[in-house]
C-alpha cells in the first residue's frame, strides 16, 4: 500500500511563478490537510479538507488555494511565488477529522522560491 | 488560537529515560497528539491523549493533565534509532490539529 504520496520531492521555482503541489492518498481517507514546516517554527496548518467537496482554511492560508474534488487528491496551488513561501510542504490524511484518529504524513516537498 | 510550548532540544544517553514537556493554552481541546519525526523526514504517529493520565505504549509513554494544560512524553530505555524530533499537537474542537515547535533528542552512545 502506497499510503500517501507527494509530488514532486523538491522543486526550485522563480518568484512570480505558479506552481501546484499535488496529494494522493490511497486509504481512503475522509480527511486531508496541508502544512508548512519552517524551522523554529513547526508544522502550521495552510488548508484542510474534512470531507471530499469541502474545504477549509487554517493559520497560514495566504498565498495557497485548494481542491478537493474527489476523496484521494488533494492538490496545493501557490498562484504567484514569493520567497517567503520557500518551506518543506507535507501533505496528511486521517480517516476522519475528529476522535482518536491519527494523521498520515506523505513524504514532503521541498520549495525553493528564488 | 493556540500557545504550545515544549523544550528546543533535549540530550540523553543512551538506555537512559527522558521526559518531553508541553504545556499548551486553548479555548477548545479536543486532544493531543505526540508524533516523532527523524531529520528530513515526514512526523509519524506515537500516541494520543484526551483523558486525564497515563498512556503506555511499550517504550513510550505519554500523559495528559487538561487542568493543567500540561502532557509529557516519556521515553524509556533510550536507544540511538530515537534521536529525533518529537513534535506536541493540540486539537481544538474544530478539530484542527496545532504543533508546538517540535524538541530534537539527541541520544549518546
Amino acid at each position: 500500500t502506497a499510503g500517501i504520496t507527494q509530488a514532486p520531492t523538491s522543486q526550485i521555482l522563480a518568484a512570480g511563478r505558479s506552481m501546484t503541489l499535488r496529494c494522493t492518498q490511497d486509504m481512503r481517507h475522509n480527511a486531508m490537510y496541508w502544512y508548512r514546516q519552517d524551522l523554529g517554527l513547526g508544522l502550521r496548518l495552510i488548508h484542510y479538507s474534512n470531507t471530499a467537496g469541502t474545504t477549509g482554511k487554517g493559520e497560514v492560508p495566504d498565498g495557497y488555494s485548494v481542491s478537493r474534488a474527489n476523496t484521494d487528491d488533494f492538490p496545493l496551488t501557490l498562484a504567484s511565488a514569493v520567497p517567503s513561501q520557500t518551506s518543506v510542504y507535507f501533505c496528511a490524511s486521517s480517516e476522519v477529522a475528529g476522535g482518536s484518529a491519527e494523521q498520515y504524513f506523505g513524504p514532503g516537498t521541498r520549495l525553493t522560491v528564488t | 488560537g493556540q500557545n504550545i510550548d515544549q523544550p528546543t532540544e533535549m540530550t540523553a544517553t543512551e538506555g537512559a529515560i527522558v521526559q518531553i514537556n508541553c504545556t499548551y493554552q486553548t479555548s477548545g481541546f479536543n486532544g493531543l497528539f505526540w508524533y516523532q519525526q527523524h531529520a528530513g523526514e515526514a512526523p509519524t504517529f506515537l500516541s494520543y491523549n484526551v483523558l486525564d493520565g497515563l498512556e503506555e505504549k511499550g517504550r513510550f509513554s505519554s500523559f495528559l493533565s487538561r487542568s493543567k494544560g500540561y502532557s509529557y512524553l516519556l521515553l524509556k530505555e533510550l536507544q540511538m534509532k530515537d534521536s529525533a524530533s518529537y513534535l506536541c499537537a493540540v486539537r481544538e474542537s474544530d478539530y484542527k490539529l496545532s504543533f508546538g515547535a517540535g524538541t530534537t533528542v539527541t541520544v549518546r552512545a
